[in-house]
């Protein structure tokens, strides 16, 4: 069965560090979105991607953030400038159509110290 | 702004029936979501109900949706011990541009032998 991968599966930075986190969505899914979700607290929306162009961000996606899909399998998330409250699990997805079942990969921790 | 709420802990006996609610806000809702998570592990789509549905049944689990008080529940029949994870209600609108999902704080199932 299709699944969605991610690497690594924790990151340990210091702060001020860039990090990319890297996704593998599903081949034949057009949609991909990344969420995250710090300890104890909602997983959170931060941005969907269609067609090589963001579809929609929330305001957590700020300056520090982009996202790319530099080839046709990988669809990366990268911060620029890491702060400590970016410490979080973060989890890819990715969907065939834009309001298809969205399937979530496993996911990267991040520690940012 | 939307939102879901869920309760955050159940506690059932194995063998015995598990119903985990969930509430939104959003009008526009068009699909709703289940999503679990087990310990270390990403989300795993359970199940989805559109919003024109009021249940759905899927062997073991049904869904059912009351859009007058915008009330989502699961019932897991015969609960297992392998089904102790953290349940998490989820909904999206075709009117959301970027397809975002909007989660619930999760429900822990914890089933006792």
């Amino acid at each position: 069965e299709p699944e969605v991968t991610q690497t690594p599966s924790h990151q340990v930075t210091q702060m001020g560090q860039e990090v990319i986190l890297r996704c593998v969505p599903i081949s034949n899914h057009l949609y991909f979105y990344w969420y995250r979700q710090i300890l104890g607290q909602k997983v959170e929306f931060l941005v969907s991607f269609y067609n090589n162009e963001i579809s929609e961000k929330s305001e957590i996606f700020d300056d520090q953030f982009s996202v790319e899909r530099p080839d046709g399998s990988n669809f990366t998330l990268k911060i620029r400038s890491t702060k400590l409250e970016d410490s979080a699990m973060y989890f890819c997805a990715s969907s065939a159509g834009h309001s298809s079942e969205q399937y979530f990969g496993p996911g990267t921790r991040l520690t940012v110290t | 702004g939307e939102d879901v709420e869920q309760s955050l802990f159940l506690s059932v006996r194995e063998g015995d029936s598990s119903v985990i609610n969930c509430t939104y806000t959003d009008s526009s809702s068009t699909y709703l979501y289940w999503y679990k998570q087990e310990p270390g592990a990403g989300l795993q789509l359970l199940t989805y109900i559109f919003s024109n549905m009021d249940m759905k049944q899927d062997q073991r689990l049904t869904v059912l949706l009351n859009k007058k008080d915008k009330h989502l529940s699961l019932r897991i029949a015969d609960t297992q011990t392998g089904d102790s994870a953290i349940y998490f209600c989820a909904e999206t609108s075709i009117y959301n541009q970027g397809g975002k999902l909007i989660f619930g704080q999760g429900t822990e199932l914890s089933v006792k032998p």
